[in-house]
């Protein structure tokens, strides 16, 4: 079965400061990986996705992310965040097309001042 | 674009009662719909998927009878909580897809939030 972890719960930055949240999955086939962004109350938001190509991929509001297939690792990656990038951010796998999502639990991302 | 528009956006109603959450694809043409389930400070778990014109396909352990699915049309998806009750209270979110192609993501609606009293 497919499953996604996301093993930092919580994360605090300074705002300014660079950005990793690590991502780790397990897929049998070569996984459609995504990372989505709620905010409180909130539906989701695609950040980005990963389907194949290039492994550095580059979404919305400046983030982008790694597909490291040796590691089953898809971090993303921001150089610089603003306070409104607080938010709860999730990892997700799928088999593409009519697959549903497995997401990760997620991270809380605070912005510190 | 890519709009997905689910309705309502909470509701709040006696244990008992059947609610109804429309999910609608607002510029694009849905052919897959899916439907989960978040708990407070929880992932989102897939509760079904739907396709236009067919029966829903549930995930291990949704009660089908419970959480009645309906995709019509290519661009809306219904999700009836039949005779809810307190534990049935929790976020839900609808996605939608285009799904002629299997490389397109999954579009969110805003979600509703559910409250059984």
């Amino acid at each position: 079965a497919q499953s996604v972890t996301q093993p930092d719960i919580h994360i605090t930055v300074s705002e300014g400061a660079s950005l990793e949240l690590r991502c780790n999955y397990s897929y049998g086939a070569t996984p459609y990986l995504f990372w989505y962004v709620q905010s409180p109350g909130q539906g989701l938001q695609l950040l980005l996705k990963y389907f194949s190509g290039d492994t550095l991929v580059q979404g919305i509001k400046g983030f982008e992310a790694e597909f490291k297939r040796s590691q089953s690792s898809f971090n993303l990656r921001k150089p610089s965040v603003h306070w409104s990038d607080a938010a709860e951010y999730f990892c997700a796998v799928s088999g593409g097309g009519a697959d549903g999502l497995t997401f990760g639990k997620g991270t809380h991302l605070i912005i510190q001042p | 674009g890519a709009v997905v528009s689910q309705h309502p956006s909470r509701v709040i109603c006696k244990s008992g009662t059947s609610v109804k959450i429309e999910c609608r694809s607002l510029d694009f043409q849905a052919t897959t719909m899916f439907w989960y389930r978040q708990f407070p400070k929880q992932s989102l778990m897939l509760m079904a998927t739907s396709n236009e014109g067919s029966k829903a396909t549930y995930e291990q352990g949704v009660e089908k009878d419970k959480f009645l699915i309906n995709h019509a049309s290519l661009t809306l998806s219904t999700l009836t909580v039949t005779s809810a009750h307190p534990e049935d209270s929790s976020f839900y979110i609808c996605s939608a897809s285009w799904t002629a192609y299997s490389n397109q993501p999954q579009h969110f609606g805003d979600g509703t939030r559910l409250s059984i009293l």
